[in-house]
């Protein structure tokens, strides 16, 4: 178990709605990252905070995509009019200090977007 | 850009048998490569990982090797069992806390 929970395990909606995810790391985690999966590939990476800084973003995350984690802890992933084309496992990673790489995987967020 | 490719994309493997997994890499300023387990419905877990200045790494069953500079690493699962049946990708990132850039995965499977 890494500590990092992901909320909720699972969401089916329909296309247009909007839809937020959110991720709890371990309070060591200052590094926190986002990650899309689709069936049969590996991650994508979307998005990275140090504390509540959002320091990164990849050309994946569009307009529709929006993250934020407020006061450093946890984080909030949300997707406005959804498509089809974003039903995918939504992973988030946490990280602990800035020397180390390693990254600890949530269990995701399958999203359906019917 | 696919730049972390992994071959090959599915595996069968007797029990007690040795799995290997490759991977190869573009981008030169990358210097970590983990490997991670993937189980159906889970997020991927960390299995072991590597850094360019060493050209091995073991733990337990699962050992690494790393070849700079034909840009290729693997992982090797020895005396593998039906419970090592899993998703496994490889990945690799530049610099300490940055984003990591997975391979397309290896379906295992371990027949008894």
């Amino acid at each position: 178990d890494t500590g990092v929970s992901q909320d909720p395990r699972h969401k089916i909606t329909k296309r247009g709605q909007n839809v937020t995810f959110r991720c709890d790391p371990i309070s060591e985690h200052n590094r926190l990252y986002w990650y899309r999966q689709t069936l049969g590939q590996g991650p994508e990476f979307l998005t990275y905070f140090q504390n509540e800084a959002q320091l990164e973003k990849s050309r994946l995350l569009s307009d529709r995509f929006s993250a934020e984690r407020p006061k450093g802890s946890f984080s909030t992933l949300e997707i406005q009019r959804t498509e089809q084309g974003d039903s995918a496992m939504y992973l988030c990673a946490g990280g602990q200090g800035t020397s180390t790489d390693t990254q600890y995987f949530g269990p995701g967020t399958r999203l359906t977007v019917l | 850009q696919q730049q972390v490719k992994q071959s090959p994309q599915s595996l069968i493997v007797q029990k007690g048998g040795i799995s290997i997994i490759n991977c190869a890499y573009e981008n030169t300023a990358f210097d970590y490569f983990p490997w991670y387990q993937q189980f159906p419905g889970k997020g991927p877990a960390l299995l072991i990982a590597i850094r360019p200045d060493v050209s091995e790494k073991k733990e337990g069953r699962f050992t690494i090797s790393f070849n700079k500079s034909a840009k290729q690493f693997s992982l090797h699962i020895m005396d593998s069992q039906p419970g090592d049946s899993a998703t496994y990708f490889c990945a690799a990132s530049m610099g300490a806390g940055n984003m990591l850039t997975f391979g397309g995965g290896t379906r295992l499977m371990v027949k008894p």
